[in-house]
Formats: C-alpha cells, sequence, structure tokens
C-alpha cells in the first residue's frame, strides 16, 4: 500500500462553521505534512509531525490546527475560515522526517470557504 | 537562501514530440537534493526523481530523462515522444541542510501535450 488517502475530496463550508480534513496512510512512514496550494502556485508547506509530534508550523493561523491522533493518521481542524483560505489542502508522508527522502503525496481537498 | 526557478510557465507541444522541462536552482549547501514532482488534474503530486549533489550522473527512466550539471546549477527534465497522459504541472525542488525540513518547490510548469 503506497497510498497517502484523504477525505473529504471536496467541501465547502462557512466562516462560521467548523470542520476536520482526514489523512491516513499505512506505508509505517513516520513524517507527515500538510501543505496549502492555491491555484497555480506551488504547495507551501503548512505542518511537519515527526514521529507523531508536531516539529514544524510554518506560522499558520490558528484557525488551523493540526492533529495526530497516531502515526497512521493526521487531521487539520478548520475553525472560522476566511475565503482567502480557499485553497488544495495536500496531506504528505515520508519515511522519516528528512526532506532528503521522498514524499508521498494524497490527491488533496479542494477545501472552498463561502 | 535557496530558490529554485522555472522559467517556463506553460508548455505545449504535439504527442510524440520531445520536450524539455528548465530548472535552475540556488542554494548555499554544497549537499543538497533536487526533486520532480508530477502534479496531474486529480492533484496529487507523484514522486518522479531524487538526485543528490554528488551524484552528477544523468539518469533515464523510460521516456523519462534528466541532466543535472552543477557547473550551471541546472536540473533538467526531458520527456521523449511525448503522450496526452503526460499532462500535467511539472514542479522542481530543493532540499538542503539550510533548509529546516522544507522542500523549496519552483513555481511549476504547466504542459499540455496536444493529440
Amino acid at each position: 500500500d503506497t497510498e497517502v488517502t484523504q477525505t473529504p475530496k471536496h467541501l465547502v463550508m462557512g466562516m462560521t462553521n467548523k470542520k476536520s480534513l482526514k489523512c491516513e496512510q499505512h506505508m509505517g512512514h513516520r513524517a507527515m505534512y500538510w501543505y496549502k496550494q492555491k491555484a497555480k502556485k506551488p504547495p507551501e508547506l503548512m505542518f511537519v509531525y515527526s514521529y507523531e509530534k508536531l516539529s514544524i508550523n510554518e506560522s499558520v493561523p490558528s484557525r488551523f490546527s493540526p492533529e495526530c491522533p497516531n502515526s497512521s493518521l493526521l487531521n487539520l481542524h478548520l475553525h472560522a475560515l476566511q475565503p482567502e483560505d480557499s485553497a488544495l489542502y495536500l496531506c504528505a508522508s515520508s519515511q522519516d522526517p528528512d526532506p532528503n527522502t521522498e514524499a508521498f503525496f494524497g490527491q488533496g481537498t479542494r477545501l472552498t470557504v463561502v | 537562501a535557496q530558490k529554485v526557478t522555472q522559467a517556463q510557465t506553460e508548455i505545449s507541444v504535439v504527442e510524440k514530440e520531445d520536450v524539455t522541462l528548465d530548472c535552475v536552482y540556488e542554494t548555499r549547501d554544497t549537499t543538497y537534493y533536487l526533486f520532480w514532482y508530477k502534479q496531474p488534474p486529480s492533484g496529487e503530486l507523484v514522486f518522479l526523481i531524487r538526485r543528490n549533489s554528488f551524484d552528477e550522473q544523468n539518469e533515464i527512466s523510460g521516456r523519462y530523462s534528466w541532466n543535472f550539471q552543477k557547473s550551471t546549477s541546472s536540473f533538467n527534465f526531458t520527456i521523449t515522444a511525448s503522450q496526452v497522459v503526460d499532462s500535467a504541472v511539472y514542479f522542481c525542488a530543493l532540499s538542503d541542510n539550510f533548509g529546516n525540513e522544507k522542500l523549496t518547490f519552483g513555481t511549476g510548469t504547466r504542459l499540455t501535450i496536444i493529440p
């Protein structure tokens, strides 16, 4: 199994809603990542979890709250988002928290904030 | 600081033509890694290749080949006999010891193969 699975694939939410994005991998990878990608832009790193602990937060606003319940799961909790937060949210994992190893990406969640 | 430049924003070629995607990088480090990822319309980034800074051998994998030249800080990607399924956005990326667990991505090249 070399897949990173993300749910949901599409999400529309209001600015007062609370929702969660989910990511799952069963490759035994010890590093997991959240990226945000705006249209026609490269992915931007948001968070890195290393051995289930948050190791990098790229100054992401607190309305985005990551959680790593176990080594296979990564969540991104969303609350009080703004329309400019609409983007493709990509989850990725890698064997270890070393940027020199290749990352496996999910298909992403296309989020629209209305 | 690290930087990756993909000067070609969009390229269109007719099917079966060869196409080269350019990537130029900047880094202060002597040890670094370069990557190419493909992003088809479905959204996921697909890993294509990783090359470390000490290995300047060119690589060929089927219709894909990569030309790494440290002298010009370039890591170009060639698709031979292009196919419609090659249509995607291609990202070049860099990681180094100053990168703090981050990949630095280029802005991507959107490749369209015309049937």
